[in-house]
């Protein structure tokens, strides 16, 4: 069936990189996602990926797709205090549905 | 602001009253979903609408949901009996497919708490 599998937990440093896993089940899935969710607030898209692409980069944030393996990580470069949050990786499966991971929180100590 | 607006952003209840919560997408975007979020987990689900046609419903959506986009534009989502387990967040998101893209924009979402 269909499932998205992140890391529960992720702790790094001010200033020191931040790479959040997550692997997925559907072979057909055309875009890939990555949404941060702040203490009660709704998704904000970080980034998308689209499932022909091996990497996309955007400012401090880099998208990597292994589609062989279908796994997908984000890096967070300089990670800041203010990146802490949750980050959830969703996969487009066609049509209206997409499916979330349970979160990956990131603690960010200064 | 243009973005997803819902509304309440809160709701506390007593088991067994009906809730009504209302979904604002952004303009121009014909889809609308709404996800159930509880503590921990991804977002999960419910339904969706393409302009005013409820077009999918999970089997997370029993008897006691419903959900209607009478214009196209807003949608609401009433829970009738409200039962301790429906507390969770209720997100409402909206898209405007193009080019084989389509990527989904969320709103604030509502928190409900059922005693």
């Amino acid at each position: 069936g269909e499932d998205v599998e992140q890391s529960l937990f992720l702790s790094v440093r001010e200033g020191d990189s931040s790479v959040i896993n997550c692997t997925y089940t559907d072979s057909s899935s055309t875009y890939l996602y990555w949404y941060k969710q702040e203490p009660g607030a709704g998704l904000q898209l970080l980034t998308y990926i689209f499932s022909n692409m091996d990497m996309k980069q955007d400012q401090r944030l880099t998208v990597l797709l292994n589609k062989k393996d279908k796994h997908l990580s984000l890096r967070i470069a300089d990670t800041q205090t203010g990146d802490s949050a949750i980050y959830f990786c969703a996969e487009d499966t066609g049509g209206f549905k997409t499916i979330f991971g349970a979160g990956t929180r990131l603690f960010v100590k200064a | 602001d243009t973005g997803v607006s819902q509304d309440p952003r809160h709701k506390i209840t007593k088991r067994g009253q009906n809730v009504t919560f209302r979904c604002d997408p952004i303009s121009e975007h014909n889809r609308l979903y709404w996800y159930r979020q509880t503590l921990g987990q991804g977002p999960e689900f419910l339904t969706y609408f393409q302009n005013e046609a409820q077009l999918e419903k999970s089997r997370l959506l029993s008897d006691r949901f419903s959900a209607e986009r009478p214009k196209g534009s807003f949608s609401t989502l009433e829970i009738q009996r409200t039962e301790q387990g429906d507390s969770a967040m209720y997100l409402c998101a909206s898209s405007r497919p193009a080019g084989g893209e389509e990527t989904q924009y969320f709103g604030p979402g509502t928190r409900l708490l059922v005693l």
